[in-house]
C-alpha cells in the first residue's frame, strides 16, 4: 500500500527551527500535499498544504521538492505549544503513514 | 472550534452490539471523511463521501458502513462489535477534496467492552 513516510520522533529546543520531512515517492500528479497537527487529546488540525510550490502561513512553511517525491514542514521557531504529532497526508488519494511526534524543550 | 460536529461525544457499548456515529461538517462543505485512531495505532482512513456518493475507500472493516445524506451530514455504522473497535473516531469535512484544507471535528471515542 501507498504510504508516507516520516520519522517516528524529533526533538527540537525552544525557539529553535524544527524541519519535518516526509518522503512520498508514490505521489500522483494530482495529489497535493497537506500537513496536520494533533495535539494531546484533541482532533488533528490544518497547517498548510501546497502542490507543487512552495507554501508559507502564519503557522509554517512547506517546501516541496522539485519531482514532488518528498516535502519538508518547516515550524520557524518551536514553541512549548506546537509539541504534536505531525501527520503529512496527500490528498485527494489520502496517503499517510504514522506521523513523526515533536517533543519541544524549554 | 473547527465548524465540525461529532456526537455522542462518548460511547461504552458491548461486544456484538452495533453503534451510529453521526457527524455534522461545517456549512458549505461537500466532502466527509471518516478515521480511526486506536490508543497504539496512528490515524487510519476509513471512507471519503462526497455530495452523498462515496468517493475514496480505505481500511473499512466489512462490519462498518457509511453513508452521507441529503443535508451533507453523515452516519458511520459500526457492527458486530469487538474489543478491538474502541477508538476515538474523527470526522472531517471540506469542501471539496485535495486542494482544499480538512476540517476535523473532536471525535467520538469509542469503547467496547
Amino acid at each position: 500500500d501507498a504510504k508516507t513516510t516520516q520519522p517516528n520522533s524529533m526533538e527540537s529546543n525552544e525557539e529553535e527551527p524544527v524541519h519535518l520531512p516526509c518522503n512520498h515517492s508514490t505521489i500522483s500528479g494530482t495529489d497535493y500535499i497537506h500537513w496536520y497537527r494533533q495535539l494531546p487529546s484533541q482532533g488533528p488540525e490544518y497547517v498548510i498544504h501546497g502542490l507543487t510550490s512552495n507554501v508559507n502561513n502564519r503557522m509554517a512553511s512547506l517546501a516541496i521538492a522539485e519531482d514532488r517525491k518528498s516535502s519538508t514542514l518547516i515550524l520557524h521557531r518551536a514553541t512549548l505549544r506546537d509539541a504534536a504529532v505531525y501527520y503529512c497526508i496527500l490528498y485527494p488519494s489520502v496517503t499517510f503513514g504514522g506521523g513523526t511526534r515533536v517533543l519541544v524543550k524549554p | 472550534d473547527s465548524g465540525v460536529t461529532q456526537t455522542p461525544k462518548h460511547l461504552i457499548t458491548a461486544t456484538g452490539q452495533r453503534v451510529t456515529l453521526r457527524c455534522s461538517p461545517r456549512s458549505g462543505d461537500l466532502s466527509v471523511y471518516w478515521y480511526q485512531q486506536s490508543l497504539d495505532q496512528g490515524l487510519q482512513f476509513l471512507i471519503q463521501y462526497y455530495n452523498g456518493e462515496e468517493r475514496a475507500k480505505g481500511n473499512i472493516l466489512e462490519r462498518f458502513s457509511a453513508q452521507q445524506f441529503p443535508d451533507l451530514h453523515s452516519e458511520l455504522n459500526l457492527s458486530s462489535l469487538e474489543l478491538g473497535d474502541s477508538a476515538l473516531y474523527f470526522c472531517a469535512s471540506s469542501v471539496t477534496g485535495g486542494d482544499n484544507e480538512q476540517f476535523f471535528g473532536p471525535g467520538t471515542r469509542l469503547t467496547v467492552l
